[in-house]
């Protein structure tokens, strides 16, 4: 079992439309829980970030981590086709030396169509 | 822009070459991190450096080796290439040691191994 598990997609939705993507988990150990956004030949770039259990809410953007069922979960609710990319979800436990270590999800590529 | 400089974007090589990727990070960020990125395994941690020090290592091959220089550019030697080499190379960078997940990353560098 993968530490973590994301949906490949691809997943194509109308504009307006709310979406839904999630993230699995199995590390307990993971304490710090991320979206990250990667438009095609770009690199990622952070969207959301949490550390508890619960919601966080960001413009269009809500972040949703569920530490009991390990799973999280990003909202895009209406969605515009600038939001067409793929979406990465990220954890972070504490590595060696200090440092803590990301893990990604393989990202779900997401087409929104006007 | 992150601010992350990676060159070259593209680099087309044959088997058994060695190439170097060359990452500048963010002014001021004495964090630097390579990650492979490829279709089937997505992104993967490779290795981390902190303030020309190495701190952190993940899925990196012995073929491969990194260093960061005291000006903190990043170097990412690759060596007896194969053809499954062939991935996008991105580095990222962070102010800190221990950031729990805000990295910046850069473009990336494709590699084409033929």
């Amino acid at each position: 079992q993968k530490e973590v598990e994301q949906d490949p997609g691809p997943l194509s939705v109308p504009e307006g439309a709310i979406v839904s993507l999630n993230c699995t988990y199995s590390n307990s150990a993971f304490q710090y829980f991320m979206w990250y956004r990667q438009y095609s030949r770009k690199g990622p770039e952070l969207l959301m970030y949490t550390y508890s259990s619960g919601n966080k809410e960001d413009g269009r953007f809500t972040a949703q981590v569920d530490k009991s069922s390990k799973y999280i979960s990003l909202f895009i609710r209406d969605s515009q086709p600038s939001d067409s990319a793929t979406y990465l979800c990220a954890m972070s436990s504490v590595g060696g030396a200090g440092s803590y270590q990301l893990t990604f999800g393989k990202g779900t590529k997401l087409s929104v169509i006007p | 822009d992150s601010g992350v400089t990676q060159t070259p974007k593209h680099l087309i090589t044959a088997t058994g070459q060695r190439v170097t990727l060359r990452c500048s990070p963010r002014s001021g960020d004495l964090s630097v991190y390579w990650y492979q990125q490829s279709l089937d395994q997505g992104l993967q941690f490779l290795i981390q450096y902190y303030n020309g020090e190495e701190r952190a290592k993940g899925n990196i091959l012995e073929r491969f080796s990194a260093q960061q220089f005291p000006d903190l550019h990043s170097e990412l030697n690759l060596s007896s290439l194969e053809l499954g080499d062939s991935a996008l190379y991105f580095c990222a960078s962070s102010p800190r040691l221990a950031d729990t997940g805000e990295l910046f990353f850069g473009e990336g560098s494709r590699l084409t191994v033929l």
